[in-house]
């Protein structure tokens, strides 16, 4: 089992639908990451959380430290939100990586 | 300007050869990574350096050597390369006590025939 589970594996979404990305983590961390991985291959570092809740534009992740879960939502979703999102943790200066959420929105 | 660059972005490369791949970040910050991409777009990281020093030495072949000639930049250097070697290499960095998160570079799309 990885240390890093995300689900869905890929997720197909009509443009304008909220979306939500699940990430359950099994080993102690100090803060979670949320990455995009666009077509072209570049990654992009969207959150870093150690708690609580963040929001950048339609984009909102939530940890619950407790139970070792965290989620990725996207607001009002667009055709350019489609890509691999990834969720990593962070333990000393070590990333463990989920092996990402595919997600394809539909205009 | 670009944060975290590589180079090159594309390097095919015959079996057996020695390569190596650069990188360099503008960003001021202590720590630097590699991370290699497999064919099934699984990340893993590969070593870690903080403040020019090896913190971080995954379980890859010694073969693969970096070396981090000063904070700013970790080059990557393969040697006797193999098929199994084909993946992307994503150097990042970040900084320690931050807010915001890693910064990665556009990666190098190393094909091994």
């Amino acid at each position: 089992k990885n240390e890093v589970e995300q689900s869905p594996q890929n997720l197909t979404a009509q443009e304008g639908e909220f979306i939500t990305i699940n990430c359950s983590y099994s080993v102690g961390i100090s803060a979670l990451h949320w990455l995009q991985q666009h077509p072209g291959g570049g990654i992009v570092s969207l959150f870093m959380l150690s708690s609580g809740k963040k929001k950048h534009g339609r984009l909102i992740a939530t940890i619950n430290i407790q139970e070792k879960h965290s989620s990725l939502h996207i607001t009002a979703s667009h055709p350019r939100d489609s890509a691999v999102y990834i969720c990593a943790v962070k333990n000393n200066y070590k990333l463990t990586f989920g092996k990402g959420t595919l997600l394809t929105v539909n205009p | 300007d670009t944060a975290v660059s590589q180079t090159p972005k594309y390097l095919v490369t015959q079996m057996g050869n020695d390569k190596s791949i650069k990188c360099e970040q503008n960003l001021g910050h202590d720590t630097m990574y590699w991370y290699k991409q497999d064919s099934k777009k699984f990340l893993k990281i590969m070593f870690s350096y903080n403040n020019k020093e090896l913190i971080i030495n995954e379980t890859v072949p010694n073969r693969f050597s970096p070396k981090s000639p000063d904070k700013a930049h970790l080059n990557l250097h393969i040697n006797s390369l193999e098929l199994g070697d084909s993946a992307v290499y994503f150097c990042a960095s970040s900084q320690d006590g931050s807010h915001y998160g890693y910064t990665f570079g556009s990666g190098t799309r190393l094909t091994v025939v």
